[in-house]
């Protein structure tokens, strides 16, 4: 069965470094989004990405972070000076716009991202 | 605002016990309700998707929702091992590329 896949699993990295997430999502599908869980909060709604641009943001998804869909399969997250509260697990995500619910969102396994 | 309250847990049963998760909500604009899966280090996985109020079944999964109370649930008959997991509600107002709203999701264990 097709499924979301993020890379990598896990990303350790300094304060203020640049770090990429990346995702393939399933290939029929349309619309993407990453979203970040910090550990024992909820999942939050970060971006959403449709036909190469930004569909929606939320006030997280400030100037540091960037999404971007560099070729047909993959789709990137780019956080530019990472801070200690962006350690959290990174979760990639894609709808079938042809399926049983135009709504079902498959989830990838996530990034845990942790900022020293 | 926006805001999905749900009991974080953690919840412990006896294997074949009946569970049930639940969720509040504020925003009666929310019309698309949603439980996810999300066993450890894994992403979540949908199990359940319901429109607007009224029960829907799913083998051992029941899903409820009450909008004139703006409460959700999600039961599970004859618990299992490898149910064990964190369950997630999430709601959306309507259809389309319209990002979840998830709930803080609940830990549950079922005891062999």
């Amino acid at each position: 069965e097709p499924e979301v896949t993020q890379t990598p699993s896990h990303q350790v990295t300094q304060m203020g470094q640049e770090v990429i997430l990346r995702c393939v999502p399933i290939s029929n599908h349309l619309y993407f989004y990453w979203y970040r869980q910090i550990l024992g909060q909820k999942v939050e709604f970060l971006v959403s990405f449709y036909n190469n641009e930004i569909s929606e943001k939320s006030e997280i998804f400030d100037d540091q972070f960037s999404v971007e869909r560099p070729d047909g399969s993959n789709f990137t997250l780019k956080i530019r000076s990472t801070k200690l509260e962006d350690s959290a697990m990174y979760f990639c995500a894609s709808i079938d716009p042809a399926g049983a619910s135009t709504d079902t969102q498959y989830f990838g396994p996530g990034t845990r991202l942790t900022v020293l | 605002q926006k805001e999905v309250e749900q009991d974080p847990g953690p919840l412990s049963v006896p294997e074949g016990a009946i569970v049930s998760l639940n969720c509040t909500y504020s925003n009666s604009a929310f019309q698309y309700f949603m439980w996810y899966r999300q066993y450890s280090r894994k992403g979540p996985e949908l199990l359940m998707y319901t429109y607007s109020s009224g029960n829907k079944e799913d083998g051992r999964f029941t899903a409820q929702v009450d909008k004139s109370s703006k409460y959700i649930s999600l039961f599970i008959r004859d618990s299992q091992p490898s149910d064990s997991a964190t369950y997630l509600c999430a709601m959306i107002e309507y259809e389309g590329n319209t990002p979840l709203v998830f709930g803080k999701g609940t830990r549950l264990s079922v005891i062999a």
